[in-house]
């Protein structure tokens, strides 16, 4: 039973570029959500995805979107990049909104 | 807002030893769920413990035990026998009961193990 996946594993983008992360649930879970890891901090919530809809954002502002496919997997859109952007970003899905959150191991990126 | 924080940027032990990492959050909610998180340099998140609010027992798994303290709004987590496979970050986190899965991070301590 595959866990949650994420690719691509390591992303370097410019400032001002778009980029696209993937993230595939756990066999069976119908919910993803996304986090920021900044280096040296905890992750914080960017949004969370249930029934291919937007169920909770975080603050973050809308250059930050995403979608949720009929598969249940997901996607994190940036648009515009800022250095500020690089972080650890981070997929984590569940049983359905209050289910148990298993991670995946993230997408690095790095802004240049 | 809920917050978490966690005092310990650092901590280090002795393989064999008994350390115990600190964290406290606020809330004013009665009813929600505390974890810990352990975050190896391989970046998986892995949930080390749960602890509900309303159970009044610490939880323990294995090696790993809580100390929670609901009218302090403490959780600390106690790793007994430690092994230098807990070398990690370790992040406390919160979560509501009630509406979605979103999870509220503390600034994390990071374990050092001396063999």
């Amino acid at each position: 039973d595959a866990g949650v996946t994420q690719s691509p594993t390591h992303l370097i983008k410019t400032r001002g570029q778009q980029v696209t992360l993937r993230c595939s649930p756990k066999s069976g879970h119908d919910t993803v959500s996304w986090y920021q890891q900044a280096l040296g901090q905890g992750p914080q919530f960017i949004f969370q995805y249930y029934e291919e809809e937007e169920r909770q954002r975080g603050n973050f502002p809308d250059r930050f979107s995403g979608h949720q496919f009929p598969n249940y997997s997901s996607e994190l859109n940036v648009n515009a990049l800022l250095l500020g952007d690089s972080a650890l970003y981070l997929c984590a899905s569940s049983l359905n909104r209050q289910g148990r959150p298993f991670f995946g191991p993230g997408t690095r990126l790095t802004v240049l | 807002a809920q917050t978490v924080t966690q005092s310990q940027p650092e901590m280090s032990v002795q393989e064999a030893e008994t350390v115990t990492l600190s964290c406290t959050y606020d809330t004013s909610e009665s009813d929600y769920y505390l974890f810990w998180y352990k975050q190896p340099p391989s970046r998986q998140m892995i949930l080390v413990i749960r602890q509900e609010a309303y159970k009044q027992q610490n939880a323990t798994e294995n090696r790993f035990s809580v100390n929670f303290q609901k009218a302090a709004k403490s959780f600390s987590l106690k790793i007994s026998d430690s092994q230098l496979g807990d070398a990690a970050m370790y992040f406390c986190a919160y979560r509501n009961i009630q509406g979605a899965q979103k999870l509220v991070f503390g600034q994390g301590t990071r374990l050092t193990i001396n063999p």
